[in-house]
């Protein structure tokens, strides 16, 4: 596609239930990244895909988080047990180079009440 | 944790004045990019530098980077009231990893 396409635009859980957060990458795009971003802070890095490999989910915050991108394309974020810190703008990008600007998407804003 | 910090963290300008913004980071990078994103939106990629150079052009925008200070700045000339956003700059490390850290954000606000 022309850009990179996430669902759903908005979320709103109830504490507890577990959540499912897509993300379409650029057609071609090696590199998949998902972040997490708090109102009034910067993204922060959650984990990055290289094909259907996830090299890096250091930032992932807890167990409760998973990610996968099993053909390589697009990605699903998961959370489990969603708690109400997990409140936050989840974004998803991709890049076919090291030296490459990002292209994000949308993002989802994720709501826990 | 995040890498980068911009400074200021919030800047008010007149339509026509330039916006310069500054980002520190911590590490040795590979190369450090810019990015806008207004409100309630994802990012936009502006400008990539890389470790090796020193300055970088790319329409209104200008991006100098000092390695040896671990500091770049973002000069946008002849503001626009469509400029308004926050702006981030990020790193990508020199360890070979591919994703980047994220500073603060600078949030330019350019009144008409």
């Amino acid at each position: 596609g022309a850009g990179v396409s996430q669902s759903p635009r908005y979320k709103v859980a109830k504490r507890g239930q577990d959540v499912a957060l897509r993300c379409d990458p650029i057609s071609g795009h090696v590199s998949l990244f998902w972040y997490q971003q708090a109102l009034g802070q910067g993204p922060e890095f959650l984990t990055y895909f290289q094909n259907e490999a996830q090299l890096d989910k250091s930032g992932l915050p807890s167990d409760r988080f998973f990610a996968e991108r099993p053909e390589g394309s697009v990605s699903t974020l998961k959370i489990q047990r969603t708690q109400q810190e997990d409140s936050a703008v989840y974004l998803c990008a991709s890049s076919n180079g090291l030296n490459n600007g990002y292209t994000f998407g949308s993002g989802t804003r994720l709501t826990v009440v | 944790s995040q890498q980068g910090e911009e400074d200021p963290q919030a800047l008010s300008i007149q339509e026509g004045e330039n916006a310069t913004m500054n980002c520190s980071y911590k590490t040795s990078i590979n190369n450090l990019q810019w990015y806008r994103q207004n409100s309630g939106r994802g990012l936009v990629h502006l400008i990539l530098i890389r470790s090796n150079e020193r300055e970088k052009h790319s329409g209104r925008l200008r991006v100098t980077l000092d390695t040896s200070k671990k500091s770049s700045s973002l000069l946008i000339t002849a503001s626009r009231a469509a400029d308004t956003a926050s702006y981030f700059c990020a790193t990508g490390d020199s360890g070979g990893a591919n994703n980047l850290f994220f500073g603060t954000g600078t949030r330019l606000t350019v009144i008409p």
